[in-house]
């Protein structure tokens, strides 16, 4: 199975700050890297899918980049709304994997 | 609009049973393939299934293979997921979600359901 590994684990920031998450997998998955945000008590949200691509009705301040093994998600001008967990997923091959998940608090 | 809702969860003891369902509208039911994801209290996302929009293919995790069937009705765009030989570790938050398009290796999630609880105990 390929292993996703999410850097950090926690992070905190203030609103108004640009944060950078980043996933690394275990072997290349060339752009088959999405992202999901979820926010406490509530159900995982597709962001990004294939590596860059904004998800319809995703806010322009979120943006991923990377290709092959190494992969970051950019979030810009946060806000309250966006401390929540968010999780990398490749999907490239099953079993589909998910990273351990960056838990994103306020300041 | 997009909408998956899943019932069925509840208490049940180590080695019995229990059958998830998953409701969905919003778009062409057949046309997508469908999953099922779990969370362990304050744990990550794990994929459990998958079944394609035929049904005809269906993919397993190793954690689940032998114990859990996925299946659908594609007539009352209904998914569901058979739980046998239940485990404490199979103790999680279960989500339906949808693919983002119909085989068997559809693997992008891009619609998820509010989830149900499945709660393994003696």
């Amino acid at each position: 199975d390929i292993q996703m590994t999410q850097s950090p684990s926690s992070l905190s920031a203030s609103v108004g700050d640009r944060v950078t998450i980043t996933c690394r997998a275990s072997q290349t998955i060339g752009n088959y890297l999405n992202w999901y945000q979820q926010r406490p008590g509530k159900a995982p949200n597709l962001l990004i899918y294939t590596a860059s691509s904004l998800q319809n009705g995703v806010p322009s301040r979120f943006s991923g980049s990377g290709s092959g093994t190494d992969f970051t998600l950019n979030i810009s001008g946060l806000q309250p709304d966006d401390f929540a967990t968010y999780y990398c997923q490749q999907s490239y091959s099953s079993p589909d994997t998910f990273g351990q998940g960056t838990k994103l608090e306020i300041k | 609009e997009v909408q998956v809702l899943e019932s069925g969860g509840g208490l049940v003891q180590p080695g019995g049973s229990l059958r998830l369902s998953c409701a969905a509208s919003g778009f062409p039911f057949v046309n997508y393939a469908m999953n099922w994801v779990r969370q362990a209290p304050g744990k990550g996302l794990e994929w459990v299934s998958l079944i394609s929009g035929s049904g005809a293919g269906t993919k397993y995790a190793d954690s689940v293979k032998g114990r859990f069937t996925i299946s659908r009705d594609n007539s009352k765009n209904m998914v569901y997921l058979q739980m046998n030989s239940l485990r404490v570790d199979d103790t999680a938050m279960y989500y339906c979600a949808k693919s983002d398009c119909n085989s068997d290796s559809c693997y992008t999630k891009d619609y998820w359901g509010q989830g149900t609880l499945v709660t393994v105990s003696s």
